[in-house]
């Protein structure tokens, strides 16, 4: 059974640094094939796409947030971890890690989702 | 970047209604093109894969029809259950984009 679940802070300041963890289980990150992405999505808002990671750890980032992205994994842990600096009160939004299964495959699988909220 | 442009961003439509949702990407993404529902306080649900394909579970009311740039998202017959906003996402040489998002609500 794949899952994925996302923790990390409810509340950041703005300026600080968001860290986010995803522990997945069901599947490993370093089968051929597998990638987990982080999406956001603002409240009453539209779905963003972050970042990937993939099963060779290589990285992808949204074209107008990669300057504040950092995604990495830890196989030993199951774990991607997802940083964004230089938080904003505009950044608050439910993050959802998810898995893709192949480059050209869609997003089968997805967390529960975290709400962030940034505020002084 | 692809840009998704999705319509309408909200609808009504009576149960049983014929419903359909169009997503226009803005340059060829050939058949890379899927389909989400969301329900309030939940994850997307995948419905719809490489433009046309059924995931697993979904129900046969639900297709996807196009390619290249125009993309279409039908319910045969609207229930009360499909009652969500619905998403449609392309993916292109590793970047991923959705659309806007189309809320569906009952007459």
């Amino acid at each position: 059974q794949v899952t994925l679940r996302e923790s990390g802070p409810a509340l950041v300041k703005p300026t600080q640094t968001l860290t986010l963890t995803c522990t997945v289980s069901g599947f490993s990150l370093s089968t051929s094939g597998m990638c987990v992405s982080w999406i956001r999505q603002p409240p009453g808002k539209a779905l963003e796409w972050l970042a990937l990671i993939d099963w060779d750890d290589d990285e992808y980032y949204s074209t107008s947030l990669k300057t504040r992205l950092t995604i990495s994994r830890d196989t030993s842990k199951n774990q991607v971890v997802l940083t964004m600096t230089n938080m904003d009160p505009v950044d608050t939004a439910t993050y959802y890690c998810a898995r893709i299964a192949g480059y050209d495959r869609p997003i089968d699988y997805w967390g529960q989702g975290t709400l962030v909220t940034v505020s002084s | 970047d692809i840009q998704m442009t999705q319509s309408p961003s909200s609808l009504s439509a009576f149960i049983g209604d014929r419903v359909t949702i169009t997503c226009q990407a803005s340059q060829d993404i050939s058949n890379y093109l899927n389909w989400y529902q969301q329900k309030p306080g939940k994850a997307p649900k995948l419905l719809i894969y490489g433009a046309s394909i059924l995931e697993t579970g979904v129900p046969s009311r639900f297709s996807g029809s196009g390619s290249g740039t125009d993309f279409t998202l039908t319910i045969s017959s609207l229930q009360p259950e499909d009652i969500a906003t619905y998403y449609c996402q392309q993916y292109d040489n590793l970047f991923y984009t959705f659309g806007q998002g189309t809320k569906l609500e009952i007459k």
